[in-house]
C-alpha cells in the first residue's frame, strides 16, 4: 500500500464547475497536509495547508481533513482553464513531505 | 519577494559524467530539502538539511550522490557516474523553522537528461 494514494485521473470538469480532489494517507500520526498545483514542466506551487479536522477555505479552494477517515480533499469552485494542472496531495512525515502520484485536472471551457 | 532558486535549469550529460546542481533557498528559511520527481510520479524525497546538518538521507540516495550545505545557506547535489536512470527533475525546497506545519516551497528544479 502507498503511503498516500490519488486518483491519477485525468480528471475533467466543465469550467465554472467544482472540482474535486482527494487523497488517503497511511500513516495514522501525521499531522501536516498540503496541495500543491504543479504546470507542466514546472515545479509543485503550495496552494493550501490543513492541520485541524474540517474545512479550510482559500478564495476559490476548500481543503477538508478528515483524520479518523485519513482522508483529505480539494475543492474548486467555479473552475477556471487556468485551474488545468497537476494537483499533488502531500503528508508530512517527520521533516520530509511524501507525496502521491498526483490527479490531472482538465477544466474544460 | 526573492524564492527558491536553482541552478542549471537543464542539464544535459552523458552516462558515466559527473554533475552537480546548487541551489539557493529562501533568505531567512534554515531547512532545506532535495527531492527527485520523475515522469507522472509526485516529487520523491532525497535528503534533508537544518541549517549546515544533513539530518536526513532516503535509500534512493546511493553513494553516487552526494550534498553538502557548507554554510547553512545554498545547498549543491552531486551526482557521480550518472546513469540513464538518473533522468529527472531534481527539486529544492526550503522552509521556515517557525512556520507552522513546515510549509516547504519549492525551487523551479533542475531537469537532468542523460544520454
Amino acid at each position: 500500500q502507498k503511503e498516500v494514494e490519488q486518483n491519477s485521473g485525468p480528471l475533467s470538469v466543465p469550467e465554472g464547475a467544482i472540482a474535486s480532489l482527494n487523497c488517503t494517507y497511511s500513516d495514522r500520526v501525521s499531522q501536516s497536509f498540503f496541495w500543491y498545483r504543479q504546470y507542466s514542466g514546472k515545479s509543485p506551487e503550495l496552494i493550501m495547508s490543513i492541520y485541524s479536522n474540517g474545512d479550510k477555505e482559500d478564495g476559490r479552494f476548500t481543503a477538508q481533513l478528515n483524520k479518523a477517515s485519513q482522508y483529505v480533499s480539494l475543492l474548486i469552485r467555479d473552475s477556471q482553464p487556468s485551474d488545468s494542472a497537476t494537483y499533488l496531495c502531500a503528508v508530512r512525515g517527520a521533516q520530509k513531505l511524501v507525496f502521491g502520484q498526483g490527479t490531472r485536472l482538465t477544466i474544460n471551457p | 519577494d526573492t524564492g527558491v532558486s536553482q541552478n542549471p535549469r537543464h542539464k544535459i550529460t552523458k552516462r558515466g559524467q559527473n554533475v552537480t546542481f546548487r541551489c539557493d533557498p529562501i533568505s531567512e528559511h534554515n531547512r532545506l530539502y532535495w527531492y527527485r520527481q520523475t515522469l507522472g510520479q509526485g516529487p520523491e524525497f532525497l535528503t534533508y538539511f537544518q541549517n549546515e546538518a544533513q539530518l536526513e538521507k532516503s535509500r534512493l540516495l546511493s553513494d553516487r550522490f552526494s550534498a553538502e550545505r557548507p554554510k547553512g545557506s545554498f545547498s549543491t547535489l552531486e551526482i557521480q557516474r550518472t546513469e540513464q536512470g538518473d533522468s529527472a527533475m531534481y527539486l529544492c525546497a526550503s522552509s521556515g523553522e517557525l512556520r507552522r506545519g513546515n510549509e516547504q516551497f519549492f525551487g523551479p528544479g533542475t531537469r537532468l537528461t542523460v544520454l
